[in-house]
């Protein structure tokens, strides 16, 4: 059973860089059949992707979040990590991590399994 | 981008009843939709993907439907463990959005 764990500071301070990291058991994060990336939940509202991650190093980026935004991945440790620049109180969310599946034909993308979510609140 | 969106965003309803909850897309996205669950404080938890294909270990009262613009998911015989939010999501283009949600509540 494929398991995901969000860590990273609950705070982050306005301006600074907001840093979580996906730790993932069960399964390989080398595998090249997945992709992995970051939802976030902004406080009584609705959910956002934030972007993913291919283990061969390919991202893809909400464009709300292009510019501030970084995905990276590390397969000795089996984690993937989110970096959000210049923070501001819109980027307090709870931020989930997930593993993007594809197949099928046409080819079909889900988010197949998911951690429990962190909240990261930006404040001075 | 593809906006979605559901309706109701809240519903009650009882143990035993059948409901359902649509999704409307702002363009076509042929069967790229997918529903999730989610309980709070827990992770989301995939149902439905490609509108109609059930992710294995969901239980089989659990139905997607839908092509192009418009999608349901339709839960037969309500389980106290179904209240939770459903959310809806597109993959037929990035940026992936989602449903803004519907909460399913106890009657």
């Amino acid at each position: 059973q494929v398991q995901l764990q969000e860590s990273g500071p609950g705070l982050a301070k306005p301006s600074e860089t907001l840093s979580l990291s996906c730790t993932v058991s069960g399964g390989s994060i080398s595998s090249t059949s997945y992709y992995w990336g970051w939802i976030r939940q902004p406080p009584g509202k609705g959910l956002e992707w934030v972007g993913s991650i291919h283990p061969t190093g390919s991202t893809f980026y909400n464009p709300s979040l292009r510019s501030r935004v970084t995905i990276s991945i590390d397969t000795a440790k089996n984690q993937f990590s989110l970096n959000l620049k210049s923070g501001t109180a819109s980027d307090t969310a709870v931020y989930f991590c997930a593993r993007l599946a594809y197949d099928g034909h046409p080819i079909s993308y889900y988010f197949d399994y998911w951690g429990q979510g962190t909240l990261v609140t930006v404040s001075s | 981008d593809i906006q979605m969106t559901q309706s109701p965003s809240s519903l009650s309803a009882s143990v035993g009843d059948r409901v359902t909850i649509t999704c409307r897309a702002s363009q076509s996205i042929r069967t790229y939709v997918n529903w999730y669950q989610h309980k709070p404080g827990k992770a989301p938890k995939l149902l439905i993907f490609a509108a109609s294909n059930l992710q294995s270990g969901v239980p089989s009262r659990f139905r997607g439907s839908g092509s192009g613009t418009d999608f349901t998911l339709t839960i037969n015989s309500l389980q106290p463990e179904d209240f939770a939010t459903y959310y809806c999501q597109q993959s037929f283009s990035a940026p992936y959005s989602f449903g803004q949600g519907a909460k399913l509540e106890i009657k």
